[in-house]
Formats: structure tokens, sequence, C-alpha cells
């Protein structure tokens, strides 16, 4: 069965500066993989989506995030953080062998003036 | 399209009253799932539909929880008698399908469900 995880439950960046944000999957079909935004008291909003195509995949708001099946990670990335970032971040991935949607316990992104 | 529409927002409840949350997906999606997402468990699935049938209900927690899809643009998730660990919110998301470019679940605000 498929699992996903994420390294860090918290990540503190200031304005301006780069956002990486880790997952690393296991997985024992080729997977898709997702990566999606909660704010506060909203639902989750999908930001990309790997499904087999470029390994590097652009999704909205600036974010990016590289497939690297040898290192089993779909880590997530901005070049510079906004105020407006602030939020949880759910690394997520399925198997299309079982169509199991496993999602990471996320990760809180702190963003400072 | 105004996206996934989930009522009520917050409800509160005793302890053994049944609560009926409400979901209703984006036209012309033929998938909808419920998860519930609480700090200890993180986001879990507990079911989802195609076509209005229900697929795969392994994560509904135990017997006290049930969900209909009686048609294509409305769901219910039930839970009856409610207990305190149900306190969660409640996430309804809808897509077109499953696997390449219609793989993209779209969810509701939530329902935040406290049981006293």
């Amino acid at each position: 069965a498929q699992s996903v995880t994420q390294l860090d439950s918290h990540v503190s960046v200031s304005e301006g500066t780069p956002v990486l944000l880790r997952c690393n999957y296991s997985s024992s079909y080729s997977p898709s993989l997702f990566w999606y935004v909660q704010h506060p008291n909203k639902g989750l909003q999908l930001l990309l989506k790997y499904t087999s195509a470029a390994t590097l995949v652009k999704g909205i708001n600036g974010f990016e995030a590289e497939f690297k099946k040898s290192e089993t990670s779909f880590h997530l990335t901005k070049p510079s953080a906004h105020m407006s970032d602030a939020a949880e971040y759910f690394c997520v991935v399925r198997d299309y062998n079982n169509n199991d949607m496993r999602f990471g316990a996320g990760t809180r992104l702190t963003v400072k003036p | 399209d105004a996206g996934v529409i989930q009522s009520p927002r917050h409800e509160v409840t005793e302890m053994g009253q049944e609560v009926t949350l409400r979901c209703k997906p984006i036209s012309g999606h033929d998938y909808l799932f419920w998860y519930r997402q609480t700090m200890m468990r993180g986001l879990e699935l507990l079911i989802y539909f195609n076509n209005n049938v229900p697929i795969d209900d392994s994560g509904m927690p135990e017997d006290r929880f049930s969900a209909k899809m009686p048609n294509a643009s409305f769901s219910t998730l039930k839970i009856q008698p409610s207990e305190p660990r149900d306190s969660a919110v409640y996430f309804c998301a809808s897509s077109l399908g499953l696997g390449g470019p219609a793989d993209t679940q779209y969810f509701g605000p939530g329902t935040r469900l406290t049981v006293l």
C-alpha cells in the first residue's frame, strides 16, 4: 500500500525568501502525486499534480514541485514567499492500481514579515 | 459554478443525537468523496461514490456512520447516534474522474461538527 511522509510539521520563512516543503512517498505502482493547500477554516485547494508526464510540475501561485523517482520525493518549492502563502499544505499520493488516496499529515507554513 | 456546497457549516449537537451533513457536488462531476479531518488522525477518506453508487466505504469508522447519494447533485453523511469522538471537520469533494487530467478533487468548505 502506498504512503506519504511530510518531513516537517511546521516550516517558518521570512517574506521574500524561498519555500521548501518536503514530501516522500512509497508506492508499489506508478503513483500520481498532488499538493493541496488549506487556508484557515477553508477547504483544500489543489496547487499542482504529477500524473506521469513532465517531472517538474508548475502549479498555481508560483509553486512548483519535482517528481524524483530515485529519491521517492515530491518536494514543493516557491522562489519567494508571500504573506498569503501562510497555510497548511498536504502532500497526497494515489496508486492507480487501487484508486486509494493517502494524505500526508500536513506542513504548516508560517510567513514572517 | 459555485463549487462544492456543504451544509451546515457548523453543527453543535449533544451525544446520542442524529446528525446529517449535506453536500452538493459540482455539476457534471461523477465522483463524490467524504473526508474527516481531526488533529489526531489528519485527513481520512470515509467513502466515495461513482455515479451515485458507493464504491469504497472501508473508511467509514463504524455502523453509526452511513452515507447516501440519491442523485447526482446531492449526498448525505449521517451519524446516528453521535458521540463526542465524532467531533471533527467533515469535507465533501467531487471530481470528474479518477486518473489523468480528470483526477482533481474540488473540496467544499467543510462542516465543523461538535458533539457535546
